[in-house]
């Protein structure tokens, strides 16, 4: 069975400083990850995902099949990013995404 | 404008009452999903659809039922709701393009039951 941990759930941190929300994943076969976001009065959005191997709004995240990790990553906080931010992942032949418990982040000014 | 609606956005309702919660997309996707999140807690897929007349159940057990009559909707159905009903529901729908599924989510229905 698969299974995604995101053992934070409330990361404070201040404007401008480097920012990591850790995401573990458990599955046998070759995953695909992805990191959504809910803004504050907003609905559930697709924020990146590591087959694109892309940066949105600064943010980067690296698969580490080794580790099975999908950590996301900002060098530089900002307010706007203030958010619940879930890690899911989709397993080979079934779209239906498995999500972690979420992690709130709170950057303050 | 292409979007994912659900209806209604919070329900409060008694023990015992039947209630169906809509989704409807116009996005023109085939697959379409139910999810159930508790306050704090992640998404839990109670159902999912890869067309018409094609459900299946998902991850969490759900006393909930859907159905896939038409592409755009996927309705879910509670007959005698219940207080461990009570929760979140995100409906969802997705498109693959090139490869890659993209799940787009709609803005969720809050239900209480007293």
């Amino acid at each position: 069975a698969q299974r995604v941990t995101q053992p934070e759930k409330l990361l404070s941190v201040f404007k401008g400083a480097p920012v990591e929300l850790k995401c573990n994943y458990s599955y046998s076969g070759s995953p695909e990850l992805f990191w959504y976001v809910q803004y504050s009065r907003q609905r559930l959005q697709l924020l990146l995902r590591h087959i694109s191997r892309e940066s949105i709004k600064g943010f980067t995240a690296d698969l580490n099949k080794g580790e099975t990790s999908f950590h996301l990553k900002k060098p530089f906080a900002q307010e706007e990013d203030s958010a619940m931010y879930y890690c899911a992942l989709s397993s080979t032949g079934r779209r239906a995404l498995t999500f972690g418990s979420g992690t709130r982040l709170q950057v303050q000014p | 404008e292409a979007d994912i609606y659900q209806t209604p956005r919070y329900l409060v309702i008694g023990t015992g009452k039947k209630i169906t919660l809509e989704c409807s997309q116009t996005m023109g996707h085939d697959k379409m999903y139910w999810y159930q999140q508790d306050p704090g807690m992640e998404l839990h897929l109670i159902h999912y659809s890869y067309g018409v007349n094609s459900t299946e159940k998902g991850d969490l057990s759900s006393e909930s039922t859907v159905s896939r009559i038409r592409t755009e909707h996927f309705p879910l159905t509670l007959e005698s709701a219940r207080p461990s009903h009570t929760s979140q529901y995100l409906c969802a729908s997705s498109e693959s393009t090139g490869g890659r599924e993209t799940q787009y989510f709609g803005p969720g229905t809050r239900l209480l039951v007293l």
